[in-house]
């Protein structure tokens, strides 16, 4: 059971590039989400999924698109990085609803966009 | 709006010592409320949270949270500090009310907790 993972652990973009960062579960949780956490801001919700086809915008949803097609993965596309995207960012899975359950984290990607 | 309030960016205590990391929060509703740490180069590890019922909550590495509803905390205690405590704590409430923010999780800015020998 490897839980959360997240691919890749780092990245550095020059701007206007684009790329995907990857984020696959395995605890067959119907709810995921991507979140960037900056230095005094604590993390703050990208995007998130209640479930496969399902999608919904966060705090900071501009410059990321997001897409479900499976249980297990949820990536996070930046179409055209910019400096201000530079950040770590998390993604993290539970069971859906209003569950109490508990929110897991992966390890996070490190993104640089010069 | 739910929200969670850290007061304090950094919290230094000595090995041994009893420390405390505060937070408050606001909610419209009851509050599901959860501490999360951060270690260096490391995604965020659950500590403890609070549903419902006894108001002292016991979690993970021996810590453990006090929910007052009357001043609506819930600072997180641990009644003898270790070095490899110090790490990045953060308070979060889950939304549960009904509306497009219904489930989403709000964290606080974080607070740096360093236990010195």
């Amino acid at each position: 059971n490897a839980g959360v993972t997240q691919t890749p652990k780092f990245q550095v973009l020059k701007t206007g590039q684009s790329m995907t960062l990857q984020c696959a579960q395995d605890m067959n949780h119907e709810y995921m989400s991507w979140y960037r956490q900056d230095p005094g801001m604590g993390l703050r919700l990208i995007h998130y999924s209640v479930g496969a086809g399902i999608t919904d915008q966060g705090e900071v949803p501009n410059g990321y698109n997001v897409s479900r097609s499976t249980t297990e993965d949820f990536p996070l596309r930046l179409l055209s990085a910019a400096p201000s995207q530079t950040s770590v960012y998390f993604c993290a899975s539970r069971s859906g609803g209003i569950s109490t359950d508990t929110q897991y984290f992966g390890p996070g990607t490190r993104l640089t966009v010069l | 709006a739910q929200s969670v309030a850290q007061p304090e960016d950094q919290v230094n205590v000595a090995e041994g010592n009893p420390l405390t990391v505060k937070c408050t929060y606001s909610v419209s509703g009851n509050p599901y409320l959860f501490w999360y740490v951060q270690y260096p180069n490391r995604g965020l590890q659950f500590l403890l949270k609070y549903i419902t019922g006894d108001n002292l909550v016991k979690g993970s590495y021996g810590f453990e949270a006090e929910f007052n509803k009357s001043q609506t905390s819930f600072h997180l205690k641990k009644p003898s500090a270790l070095v490899s405590d110090s790490a990045l704590y953060f308070c979060a409430v889950r939304d549960i009310n009904r509306g497009s923010t219904l489930g989403r999780l709000y964290f606080g800015r974080g607070t740096q907790l360093t236990v010195w020998p």
